[in-house]
């Protein structure tokens, strides 16, 4: 079945410091590939997306870059700012199908 | 609603109690998904529906675990006779058709603690 990996946690940088999530996937065909943010004591919100090879998602200063060859969609961001510690989720889905989602990585940045 | 709206926020129950969670999509969107978050991670899919058709329920326990979304009133996940490993947020998401996944809108989760 379809699966998702990210790197495990906790994550602690410094303010200004550039951040690498790592999460590669296992799955059947081409999936959509996501990543989610959850800030403490909310829900997840959608923080960007790939929907085919080598497409980039991109906002609020992270990227992703969606790689077939090495089954990967790391996330990275080049300056990371105290706002940003939340936990983020990797996922992934095909068609009209459930998400499944990494175990999260839980990302703490300090001033 | 232009969010997704779950009730309780917290909910308190003895091992052996029923648990009911209600969640409320965003109108006009027709799908919806529960979803159980464990120990802060790992979040574990549990049934989706296409209106009021379940559409996915690969993730639900065969046990315990039932739920519904019935035309013109929140959905509802219910859990007879909790035990302890119940214990999670239990967070729904719905979307418009044709953009389930890509436009996933979450609510801010009920916290089942059983006792």
């Amino acid at each position: 079945g379809n699966s998702v990996t990210q790197m495990e946690g906790p994550v602690t940088l410094s303010e200004e410091a550039f951040l690498t999530i790592n999460c590669t996937y296992t799955a059947t065909g081409y999936p959509s590939l996501f990543w989610y943010v959850q800030y403490p004591g909310e829900g997840l919100q959608l923080l960007l997306k790939a929907t085919k090879a080598d497409d980039k998602g991109s906002n609020k200063g992270f990227e992703a870059t969606y790689r077939k060859e090495t089954t990967s969609f790391h996330l990275e961001k080049g300056s990371v700012q105290v706002s940003d510690s939340a936990v983020y989720f990797c996922a992934l889905t095909q068609g009209a199908q459930k998400l499944v989602f990494g175990q999260g990585t839980r990302l703490t940045i300090n001033p | 609603g232009e969010e997704v709206a779950q009730t309780p926020k917290h909910l308190v129950r003895g091992e052996g109690q029923k648990a009911k969670l209600y969640c409320a999509p965003i109108k006009g969107h027709s799908y919806v998904f529960w979803y159980q978050q464990v120990l802060k991670n790992e979040f574990k899919f549990l049934i989706s529906f296409q209106n009021e058709n379940v559409f996915d329920e690969t993730g639900m326990p065969k046990e315990r675990f039932s739920a519904k979304c019935l035309p013109n009133s929140p959905c509802s996940l219910e859990i007879q006779a909790t035990k302890l490993e119940d214990s999670a947020v239990y967070f729904c998401a719905s979307s418009q058709p044709g953009q389930v996944a890509e436009k996933l809108f979450f609510g801010s989760g009920t916290q089942l603690s059983v006792l």
